[in-house]
């Protein structure tokens, strides 16, 4: 069965810094891996996702995520943080067609102003 | 596209009653999730179809919930009856037919306070 961690519940960083979020992954074939992130009471949004290809994948709001093969890993990061950025980050991971996203259990991002 | 629209947004409910909650996939989307989220546990699956039917429902807590999707375009998620400890947010999310390297896609959820 696949499943993924997030191994900080929670990220500081300041505005204007770098900042990453990690996310490893275990899955039984190819992986699919997919961020989201999740504003206080609202629904989750989708941020991104690997498929296949490069292994550097962009996506909203200046995001992008790292594939590592080797590690096992899908860490997002962003090259300047903003305050706006505050908020819940999920990684998951999908197997097989139509089947759930599975999620890891969450990191809360705090961007300092 | 107006997205995945859930409803009831907010719920507060006695202990004991029953409780609807409803979701209106994505047009064209043939896979439905049901989530929950508590600070506990989490995002937690509860329940998914595809092409309106119940394929995996293992992560239904009790016999107490249900769900339905009698047509591609509603599903119902029903509590009966309620506890305390039901107390979550509530997610419905679709997906297209695209497969494995589809996103899902989230509605804005409903929380549910069981008193």
């Amino acid at each position: 069965a696949q499943s993924v961690a997030q191994p900080e519940d929670q990220v500081n960083v300041a505005e204007g810094n770098p900042l990453t979020v990690k996310c490893t992954y275990s899955v039984s074939g190819n992986p699919y891996l997919f961020w989201y992130v999740q504003y206080p009471n609202r629904g989750l949004q989708f941020l991104l996702k690997y498929i296949t290809g490069d292994n550097l994948v962009k996506g909203s709001y200046g995001f992008e995520a790292e594939f590592n093969k080797s590690q096992t890993s899908f860490h997002l990061k962003k090259p300047s943080a903003l305050v706006s950025d505050s908020a819940l980050y999920f990684c998951a991971v999908r197997d097989g067609g139509n089947t759930p996203l599975v999620f890891g259990k969450g990191t809360r991002l705090s961007v300092i102003a | 596209d107006a997205g995945v629209i859930q409803s009831p947004r907010h719920e507060v409910t006695e202990m004991g009653q029953e409780v609807t909650l409803r979701c209106k996939p994505i047009s064209g989307h043939n896979s439905l999730f049901w989530y929950r989220q508590t600070m506990m546990r989490g995002l937690e699956l509860l329940i998914y179809f595809n092409n309106n039917v119940p394929i995996d429902d293992s992560g239904m807590p009790e016999d107490r919930f249900s769900a339905k999707m009698p047509n591609a375009s509603f599903s119902t998620l029903k509590i009966q009856p309620s506890e305390p400890r039901d107390s979550a947010v509530y997610f419905c999310a679709s997906s297209s037919r695209g497969g494995r390297n589809t996103e899902a896609f989230f509605g804005q959820g409903t929380r549910l306070t069981v008193v």
